[in-house]
């Protein structure tokens, strides 16, 4: 399958950690990107080629992949976290979007 | 780095949907970026539509390559987006974004790092 999966929500209580996984079989062999999109903002680059942030992203978001799942860990979640996320690899130049996961800091 | 999209909010369905971004601080010549579209259906996910290099080079999402069209505007320092014969399911926020792709082989892939604010196209009678 060509798909990214993500699961479609995650529930997380200030303070604790969030992991979001995204499966897809291009996982294997393609590095994976991160976006956070706040409610009615554009999307926002957290996370590319698996780990590495962008300047002004802070470390309590954390990137990883193994075989064919990449995982978005948040430290320490705070109010502000909550936003949906969304995976995203590039392959042979086609780009190719997790469905996303709302994450709720309840 | 900003982008800014522009374009009619409302078309008319089977009629072509035009979009122009606009491009400051950075060279839309730049050789080391693409310039993409993406969109967003209501309360969905992200779908890339398509992106150009500034030699004029596009690649397009398959499902939209029939009806898709990127082109450059040097002169303004902008690009554009054309979807001919739209229907209500073209209806979406259409973002424009910079691609960090260091070459034009995209070598090392960097993500979309600049993304405009986005526009609303609602397609309806």
């Amino acid at each position: 399958s060509s798909e990214l999966t993500q699961p479609p929500s995650l529930a997380v209580s200030p303070g604790q950690t969030a992991s979001i996984t995204c499966s897809g079989n291009k996982l294997w062999i393609k590095e994976t990107s991160w976006y956070r999109q706040r409610p009615g903002q554009s999307p926002q680059l957290i996370i590319y080629e698996d780990f590495k942030r962008p300047s002004g992203i802070p470390d309590r978001f954390a990137g990883s992949r193994f075989r064919d799942t990449a995982t978005l860990t948040i430290s320490a979640t705070q109010a502000v976290d909550e936003a949906d996320y969304f995976c995203q690899v590039w392959d042979s130049h086609t780009l190719l979007f997790g469905g996303g996961t709302k994450v709720t800091v309840l | 780095v900003q982008l800014h999209e522009s374009g009619p909010g409302l078309v008319k369905p089977l009629q072509t949907l035009s979009l122009t971004c606009t491009v400051s601080g950075q060279s839309i010549s730049d050789a080391s970026v693409y310039w993409t579209w993406v969109r967003q259906h209501p309360g969905e996910g992200l779908e890339w539509i398509g992106y150009i290099y500034f030699t004029g080079k596009t690649y397009y999402n398959p499902s939209l390559q029939s009806r898709v069209a990127i082109s450059l505007g040097m002169s303004r320092n902008q690009f554009f987006l054309t979807l001919s014969s739209v229907t209500a399911a073209d209806t979406a926020v259409y973002y424009c974004a910079r691609v960090d792709c260091t070459n034009e082989a995209c070598s090392y892939y960097h993500g979309l790092d600049v993304w405009g604010h986005g526009i609303t196209v609602t397609v309806s009678s």
